[in-house]
């Protein structure tokens, strides 16, 4: 079974501190998404990476980085977090092509 | 044009009616489909992919039309559980990241 780990289910954070949040793989997939899910909007796509050092733009890149330094893990950084950062942060890799995408559980993420 | 469009809901029905929701998408040349499903303040789980001849699983049925760019889900013999964000999902072109729709909300009444 695909497992897929975010290191933190909630998490709170003052304006202006660095936020890393983590993911991780176990079924040595090239290609991993960060998403960001708010009410009315859906699922928007932050960055993606198809391989160890490669990183992609997505729709939303901006105030956002990533890091990609081993092929089963896939940071997303907020270099100065602030308030519309507040979201819930999903993690996914992509698995066969019957089962596309396989998520994480979720990171909520409330910046004050 | 948004490049995936479904209806928001929210869909209110009662226990045992059958209900379909449709997801239009912008790019004709889109190769494979999807239909996840999110329960509340979960992450989104596959329910099923959309082949040309349609799928069937039990109570649920989803269907491509190619020629209208739109596929379908049906659910038949709603039950309470079944209450939950049904996100269509598109492949627009080769190796691009699927392409989400912002989901229909279906909610079953007892």
């Amino acid at each position: 079974d695909v497992k897929v780990t975010q290191s933190s289910r909630y998490l709170v954070k003052r304006t202006g501190e660095k936020v890393f949040l983590e993911c991780v793989q176990d079924m040595d997939h090239e290609n991993m998404f960060w998403y960001r899910q708010d009410p009315g909007l859906g699922l928007r796509l932050i960055y993606f990476s198809y391989d160890v050092k490669m990183k992609e733009k997505g729709d939303i890149p901006e105030g956002y980085s990533v890091s990609r330094e081993k092929k089963e893990r896939f940071s997303l950084i907020l270099e100065s977090a602030s308030t519309n950062q507040t979201s819930m942060y999903l993690c996914a890799i992509e698995g066969t092509v019957n089962s596309p995408l396989h998520f994480g559980n979720g990171t909520r993420l409330t910046v004050t | 044009r948004k490049e995936v469009e479904q209806d928001p809901g929210p869909f209110n029905v009662p226990e045992g009616a059958t209900v379909a929701f449709n997801c239009t998408y912008s790019n004709s040349a889109s190769q494979s489909f999807f239909w996840y499903r999110q329960d509340c303040r979960k992450e989104p789980k596959l329910l099923m992919s959309v082949y040309s001849s349609g799928n069937e699983d039990g109570r649920f049925t989803a269907q491509l039309n190619r020629a209208s760019q739109y596929i379908s889900l049906l659910i038949r013999d709603s039950k309470l559980s079944d209450s939950a964000t049904y996100l269509c999902v598109v492949n627009m072109q080769g190796n691009t990241p699927l392409v989400f729709g912002k989901g229909t909300r279906l909610s079953v009444i007892a």
